[in-house]
């Protein structure tokens, strides 16, 4: 069955924690994502990735960051530099840029 | 950077009415549009899209319309029924150069419309 999953759905924090977010995909996509949704402000890009081993800061990449050893992972890191983390977390792959990406079910984090 | 503005931010319509959701884009290098459905609880998911070098794309009940020179773009739903109710987004992506001449791109979301087709 192939797709792009996230683990967990639901995750607490404790302020001055780091906690890590998971993301694979088995669609063989080159380019992967992370994006923050909040209510009324839309999608806001975080970080990206178009081959492996290399990744672009998004708009909004402070206080996260990431890494793409594999093809099929995408892992994002909220550290406790990021102040307001508490928010809902979508991953995302397409074939290239340019082309439809395909979201994750999301990870709802909260800091306690 | 790329902006993105999306009108209306909540949009009320009766079941078979048309609806009508507009985007307009800052930066004239843009040139893939897609837009996105999302369900309550549920991820985003594409619905249409458009690149540059088309001015309208239409699929069933669903059509969007680019205006390259205005630099907007826009979402038609004719016959709506009240499985349309969601929150739709547009985005547009815009390409960039990466280190060793590597192409990337990047899609810049607008704030969403919550559309609520009432039966």
């Amino acid at each position: 069955d192939g797709g792009i999953t996230q683990s967990p759905k639901y995750l607490f924090r404790k302020e001055g924690q780091n906690v890590t977010l998971s993301c694979e995909q088995n669609l063989n996509h080159d380019a992967m994502y992370w994006y923050r949704q909040d209510p009324g402000q839309g999608l806001r890009l975080i970080y990206y990735s178009q081959i492996v081993n290399d990744f672009q800061k998004g708009d909004i990449a402070e206080g996260y960051s990431v890494s793409r050893e594999k093809k099929e992972s995408f892992p994002l890191t909220v550290t406790s530099a990021q102040k307001n983390p508490t928010a809902f977390y979508l991953c995302a792959s397409s074939i290239t840029w340019v082309n439809e990406q395909f979201f994750g079910p999301g990870t709802r984090l909260t800091v306690l | 950077g790329e902006n993105v503005e999306q009108h209306p931010s909540t949009l009320s319509v009766q079941e078979g009415d048309s609806a009508v959701i507009k985007c307009t884009y800052s930066d004239s290098a843009s040139n893939y549009f897609p837009w996105y459905k999302q369900e309550l609880g549920k991820r985003p998911q594409l619905i249409i899209d458009i690149r540059s070098n088309v001015g309208e794309k239409k699929d069933q009940r669903i059509a969007v319309t680019l205006n390259k020179t205005a630099k907007h773009f826009s979402l038609h739903i004719t016959e709506t029924q009240p499985e349309d109710s969601a929150v739709y987004f547009c985005a547009a992506s815009i390409r960039a150069r990466g280190a060793g001449g590597t192409s990337y791109g990047k899609l810049t979301f607008g704030q969403g419309t919550i559309l609520t087709v009432h039966p």
